[in-house]
């Protein structure tokens, strides 16, 4: 019944790994987005993808990858963790607009912990 | 690229009316204002979304005034399960119906009170 979920939960891993974080939807939706939330709570996004097309790429380091296999998925990637990767990933996803409205729906988050 | 400025923190009782209010003062034309409510170790869930005047749905209002270079979610008879932080989003919608430019606010911690 979970409408975005994401895998895995919690993440602890040493500086220098490579690591990935899956997110799935089962909404139907078109849309998928990646988001940042650091210790002071400022939610940022860093991707979105429509329709597994590439359509917001803030400034994010290369080192983050986004994947998108198909509408219902979006994984994301890190090569080479630094300490200030460390922070609660959020996934979320929205349908094409249709008429004037949309709401994201948010995964649960997965909290990465570098050290 | 439209910057949100909200209050850190409010707090309220139990019952009484609460009124969060968001600066976007570069808000551009085809940008909307959406209004997300997060609990602790949660992701943030859609409260409210509106492009001018008044928005009402059965958890809140949302006041555009016509400038709309701010933006007001008042919360009714708010209770203890209120307490959460409250972003304001301005996105810009393309034409073709993609969102693009998702800016958050810093949030408001709103800490309902018994």
């Amino acid at each position: 019944d979970t409408a975005v979920s994401q895998t895995p939960k919690y993440l602890v891993t040493q500086m220098g790994n490579d690591k990935s974080i899956k997110c799935e939807q089962n909404l139907g939706h078109d849309t998928m987005y990646w988001y940042k939330q650091d210790s002071k709570k400022f939610l940022k996004i860093m991707f979105s993808y429509n329709n597994k097309e590439l359509i917001i790429n803030e400034t994010v380091p290369n080192r983050f990858s986004p994947k998108s296999p198909d509408k219902a998925h979006l994984n994301l990637h890190i090569n080479s963790l630094e300490l200030g990767d460390s922070a609660v990933y959020f996934c979320a996803s929205s349908q094409r607009l249709q008429g004037l409205f949309y709401e994201q729906y948010f995964g649960p988050g997965t909290r990465l912990t570098v050290t | 690229l439209a910057k949100t400025t909200q209050p850190i923190s409010m707090d309220s009782y139990e019952g009484q009316e609460v009124n969060i209010t968001c600066s976007h003062n570069n808000i551009a034309t085809n940008d909307y204002i959406t209004w997300y409510q997060q609990f602790p170790s949660q992701g943030p869930r859609f409260i409210i979304q509106g492009y001018k005047t008044k928005v009402t749905n059965e958890v809140a209002s949302l006041f555009i005034p016509a400038d709309r270079k701010s933006s007001t979610l008042s919360l009714p008879r708010v209770s203890l399960s209120d307490t959460a932080v409250y972003y304001c989003l301005v996105g810009d919608i393309e034409r073709g119906g993609s969102a693009r430019q998702l800016t958050f606010g810093s949030g408001t911690q709103l800490t309902v009170l018994p």
